[in-house]
């Protein structure tokens, strides 16, 4: 089955740098690969996500950039502010192939003053 | 309208009991799914719904473990003689299609402790 690997595990930056979080997939029929934030005790929510057939998409400052033939995506954010401070999870998925998100472990992401 | 809904939110329970957790999903919507997230962890698949259909319940991790949408809307996920590995946030999740590759939304959880 799918594996998803996510790197690093904690990230602390000053506000108004950017963040960038790495994540590597290991089915290549994966075409779906979805971003969720999560603030402590509370539900994760979609930030962004990202299509097989495109390689980078931008949303603010939020941008997700994926390469097919390494397996990779990336989460970027740019002018961190202290609100971005929350557990950062990718995830892939096969359309069409069950449709069930396989969850990286996490990215606890923090933003200091 | 009103999102992903789950209760209770808090559940604690004695070794050996059986413990229900219900889902509603968002109105409308075809697929609805199961996750377990262990504290520090990424939620992991348990089982997927698409209408009253369960489709795929590969992550079920052992008999004990039971779901149903018998109407297609509410989900009620069924633990059997809970075990302290059982405890864990139980997330459901629904999307509007059945094809994937469409934002699923979460509920708020439910957090299980077995004693």
């Amino acid at each position: 089955g799918e594996n998803v690997e996510q790197h690093p595990s904690t990230l602390s930056v000053q506000e108004g740098d950017s963040a960038v979080i790495k994540c590597t997939y290991s089915d290549s029929a994966s075409n779906y690969f979805p971003w969720y934030k999560q603030e402590l005790g509370k539900r994760p929510q979609l930030i962004i996500d990202i299509r097989s057939n495109v390689g980078e998409k931008k949303d603010q400052r939020i941008a997700v950039t994926l390469n097919k033939t390494a397996k990779h995506f990336s989460l970027h954010i740019t002018e961190t502010q202290p609100e971005d401070s929350a557990v950062y999870f990718c995830a892939a998925s096969i359309t069409g192939g069950g449709n069930k998100l396989t969850f990286g472990t996490g990215t606890q992401l923090k933003v200091e003053l | 309208g009103a999102g992903v809904s789950q209760s209770p939110r808090y559940k604690v329970a004695k070794r050996g009991q059986d413990v229900a957790l219900r889902c509603d999903p968002i109105s409308g919507h075809v697929s609805l799914f199961w996750y377990q997230q262990a504290l520090g962890q990424g939620p992991e698949f348990l089982t997927y719904f698409q209408n009253e259909a369960q489709l795929d319940k590969s992550g079920l991790p052992s008999d004990r473990f039971f779901a149903e949408r018998p109407e297609g809307s509410v989900s009620t996920l069924k633990i059997q003689r809970t075990q302290k590995e059982d405890s864990a946030v139980y997330l459901c999740a629904s999307s509007s299609q059945g094809g994937g590759g469409t934002e699923a939304f979460f509920g708020q959880g439910t957090r299980l402790t077995v004693v």
